[in-house]
């Protein structure tokens, strides 16, 4: 089958620097996105993986090893409005979609 | 622009009543999609369509059908709702399926059926 794993819940300082990951077992692979999805609200598109190595887009960077079948989002200086659920997803060979649950990022003071 | 504009946002069913969830776009997209999203799950593919006049059932269809007539609409339908159908509905579209082509999601209908 298919899956994504990525931790349920992560609690991060405000200014500091948060790695979230994400694992992936999928049929076939064609690019990673990342979205990010505030409480009671619709997902916006964050990131776009399909080679190896980093992408950085301001505070925000994501990276693929496809060999390893991982990304992490990285999140630098973080602000109390990054607090969201951060949601990986993969492209199969179908370029179907499959969605993990999200990570839920607390951002404390 | 609206982008993806879904309607009603919230609605409360009773088990075996229907309702049909609107979906409407103004940019243009080929590729439209409804999705439910429960708690500790990832979303969930109900339906998608690659254009006008065409469907294709995605990963959970059962007890879903869905309809896209014009180009910038995309209908999900509930016929006789269950009480495992409570979730909220995104619809999504987007340009294609490949590259980076990202979905555009509306702000979702949070559906209950009692």
């Amino acid at each position: 089958g298919q899956n994504i794993d990525q931790p349920t819940e992560m609690t991060a300082t405000e200014g500091a620097i948060v790695q979230i990951n994400c694992t992936y077992q999928t049929s076939g692979f064609n690019g990673l996105f990342w979205y990010q999805q505030h409480a009671g609200e619709a997902p916006t598109f964050l990131s776009y993986n399909v080679l190896d190595g980093l992408e950085e887009k301001g505070r925000f960077s994501s990276f693929l090893s496809r060999s390893k079948g991982y990304s992490y989002l990285l999140l630098k200086e973080l602000q109390m409005k990054d607090s969201a659920s951060y949601l990986c997803a993969v492209r199969d060979s179908n370029y179907q979609l499959i969605w993990g649950a999200g990570t839920k990022l607390i951002i404390k003071p | 622009n609206a982008g993806v504009t879904q309607t009603p946002k919230f609605r409360v069913l009773k088990t075996g009543q229907s309702m049909t969830l609107l979906c409407a776009q103004d940019m243009n997209h080929e590729y439209m999609y409804w999705y439910r999203q429960d708690p500790g799950m990832g979303l969930r593919l109900i339906h998608y369509s690659v254009g006008e006049g065409t469907t294709a059932k995605g990963e959970v269809p059962d007890g879903y059908n869905v309809s896209r007539l014009k180009k910038q609409n995309f209908l999900l339908g509930l016929e006789s709702a269950a009480p495992s159908q409570t979730s909220v509905y995104f619809c999504a579209s987007s340009l294609d399926s490949s590259g980076a082509n990202v979905l555009t999601f509306g702000a979702g209908s949070r559906l209950t059926v009692l």
